[in-house]
């Protein structure tokens, strides 16, 4: 089984461009997350889908879009990038939202805003 | 005052001995935690989940959790250069349907 699969690995955008970050998983979860991590920060928390069909705003949301695609399939989007933007990107997954379960994290994807 | 505190280190120990890694939480009303480890450059890996009060085994790591004093740590005995790599506590919180918020990580080094 692959798990969480996020695409692309790697990016270089400059300020106001637009990219999609896609993250798709084959472990039949129902809740997925996106996360940014900077150093000294930890994991923030952008944008959680609880279930298909629904999205919910985290701690750091400016600046993004979200889509629940499917059940497998959890898009990032940068409608305008900036340089503040420039991360790590981790999509992750979970059985159910909810305290008692863990997450299974993607590879991540290096964004770089110029 | 964050919710989720850890020593960022390095925090090094020589190979065979034990690690300790702590973590401090503010929300009183937090049930989960669970410790993560992250290799360099690469992606966060679950490796233990506490619930209770006391210490849960497994393998040479030991999770010890004490709620009325707000800490978890994580115990990682014999150590082995292998394990070098950064630690996560993660710990549900109040906000976001009760989602995970995790600490900064402590970076250990584990020296042959």
């Amino acid at each position: 089984n692959a798990g969480v699969t996020q695409t692309p690995k790697f990016q270089v955008l400059k300020t106001g461009q637009s990219m999609t970050l896609q993250c798709a998983q084959d472990m039949n979860h129902n809740s997925m997350y996106w996360y940014r991590q900077d150093p000294g920060m930890g994991l923030r928390l952008i944008y959680y889908s609880a279930s298909e069909g629904t999205t919910d705003k985290g701690e750091v949301p400016n600046g993004y879009n979200v889509s629940r695609l499917n059940k497998r399939e959890f898009s990032l989007r940068l409608e305008s990038a900036a340089p503040s933007q420039t991360s790590v990107y981790f999509c992750a997954s979970s059985e159910i939202h909810g305290q008692i379960y863990g997450y299974t994290f993607g590879s991540g994807t290096r964004l770089t805003v110029v | 005052q964050k919710e989720v505190e850890q020593n960022s280190g390095p925090l090094s120990v020589p190979e065979g001995a034990i690690a300790s890694l702590n973590c401090t939480y503010s929300d009183r009303g937090s049930q989960s935690f669970f410790w993560y480890r992250q290799y360099s450059g690469k992606s966060p890996e679950l490796i233990m989940s506490i619930y209770s009060n006391g210490d849960k085994e497994d393998g040479r790591f030991t999770a010890q959790l004490n709620k009325a004093s707000q800490y978890v740590s994580l115990l990682i005995r014999d150590s082995q250069p292998s394990d070098s790599a950064t630690y996560l506590c993660a710990v549900n919180g109040r906000n976001y349907g009760q989602n995970f918020v995790f600490g900064p990580g402590t970076r250990l080094s584990v020296l042959p």
